[in-house]
């Protein structure tokens, strides 16, 4: 079936650094969604990108929607400790399917 | 935006039980769905329920397994029928709002863990 690749699997950081993660398919999908998932709780929609190309930005948070359709990054600048969690990219068709997610671990 | 509430929010059951899981939204929503995220993993659709008709399961779940209810748009229940440590998982709930931006909003689940 279809799948979405996230890369890095897991990162560990230091608070104030920059972190970049990515999500690839084998398909074309036309809406890109970026999520947080906190402990305990559900995904949290964080961005969402609708046309190839665009750049979108909330907060400290910017995602871009790859030119081919195949692809999107998610870039956190300036991490904090609660940017701690997992991040998952999903693609919108007539129903979400989920990447496999980034645990992102931040060290004050 | 929605606010989702799922009861309960954790259970303990023993093997061969069933759990109903129940879902309530604040506002009136067409498309709900039921979503299993296992130990460690990414979320995976269980089935989409639409009030007023049957609920439409992705490949390897069945209604026998999962039997959903949809009586209303501001209500759902999910059932982990004839349970077994593997239905040891998150369950959430999702809805999508309409508009321009069709975003899709998640309940803060309920972990169930099978003994």
């Amino acid at each position: 079936g279809q799948q979405l690749n996230q890369s890095p699997q897991s990162m560990f950081i230091q608070e104030g650094e920059d972190v970049s993660m990515n999500c690839t398919s084998s398909s074309i999908f036309n809406t890109w969604l970026w999520y947080k998932q906190d402990p305990g709780e559900g995904p949290v929609l964080l961005i969402a990108l609708y046309k190839a190309g665009e750049l979108t930005s909330n907060g400290r948070l910017t995602a871009q929607f790859g030119i081919t359709r195949k692809d999107s990054f998610l870039n956190i600048s300036a991490s904090i400790p609660s940017d701690v969690g997992i991040y998952f990219c999903a693609v919108a068709t007539n129903k979400l399917i989920f990447g496999t997610g980034t645990l992102l671990a931040v060290q004050p | 935006s929605a606010v989702i509430s799922q009861k309960p929010s954790r259970d303990i059951c023993q093997r061969g039980t069933s759990l109903t899981i129940q879902c309530q939204v604040d506002s009136q929503v067409t498309m709900m769905f039921w979503y299993r995220q296992q130990p460690g993993q990414s979320l995976t659709l269980i089935a989409t329920a639409n009030q007023g008709s049957e609920a439409t399961y992705e490949s390897g779940f069945v209604i026998d397994k999962f039997p959903i209810s949809r009586p209303n748009l501001t209500f759902s229940t999910l059932t982990v029928s004839n349970m077994s440590p593997e239905d040891s998982s998150i369950y959430l709930c999702s809805l999508l709002l309409g508009g321009a931006d069709r975003t899709q909003y998640f309940g803060p689940g309920t972990r169930l863990t099978v003994l």
